[in-house]
């Protein structure tokens, strides 16, 4: 299958930084992209869908102005957690796709503010 | 937001056949079942997909029932690595992922 690389695998940040998670499809260009978090023993929950080009879609009770989506390029989307507290402390997941029935999940990134 | 039930956890034996049901009794008639499962602090894995067929792969069997409400996947030998949260979705759109709480797998030895 195809290959969604995040990075950071881990991150700790202090309380009130910005920390930056790249999501990038390595073999194939991926027109949508997704973001999840998960907390501990529960399962992902989707925070917003960007399609490249275009200013993402948040769910409901998402902050935009907390957690920043950049899609600019066919292959890299981003995701910035502004300000972070230790609230924010989550399993980031990325997934992208490049046509309607597929979707390749990131290995995820674990970060800790503290 | 899923679309789907399944039940909270399973156990199987190592070497046995491992069958996780699910329930998706309001999917319409273009959309499809997907399963991926979650092993401990990683990111989702693709395991099968289907419509309105049986399909199977290297990893495992997807069954449809004929009136498309409900789908078996089975692991034909389940093995420790096995082990792992299995999600069936139902997506809003065909990429787009809404994740229940799945079933949790045991694989014994």
């Amino acid at each position: 299958g195809a290959v969604v690389s995040q990075h950071p695998s881990w991150v700790i940040c202090k309380s009130g930084t910005s920390v930056k998670i790249e999501c990038r499809s390595l073999d194939f260009q991926a027109t949508t992209m997704f973001w999840y978090r998960q907390f501990p023993k529960q399962s992902l929950m989707l925070m917003a869908t960007s399609n490249e080009g275009s200013k993402a879609t948040y769910e409901q009770g998402v902050e935009k102005d907390k957690f920043l989506i950049n899609h600019a390029s066919l292959t890299l989307s981003t995701l910035t957690v502004t300000s972070a507290h230790p609230e924010d402390s989550s399993f980031y997941i990325c997934s992208a796709s490049s046509n309607p029935i597929e979707a390749f999940f990131g290995q995820g990134t674990r970060l800790t503010v503290v | 937001d899923a679309k789907t039930t399944q039940p909270p956890s399973m156990d199987c034996a190592e070497g046995r056949a491992a069958n996780l049901p699910c329930n998706h009794s309001t999917i319409s008639g273009n959309e499809y079942v997907y399963w991926y499962r979650q092993i401990h602090s990683q990111g989702p894995q693709y395991i099968i997909h289907g419509l309105k067929n049986n399909e199977t792969n290297e990893m495992a069997s997807l069954i449809i029932t004929e009136d498309r409400k409900s789908s078996t996947l089975i692991l034909p030998h389940a093995t420790l690595r096995d082990t792992a949260v299995y999600y069936c979705i139902v997506p809003y759109n065909n990429n787009d992922m809404r994740f229940g709480a799945g079933t949790r797998l045991t694989v014994k030895p």
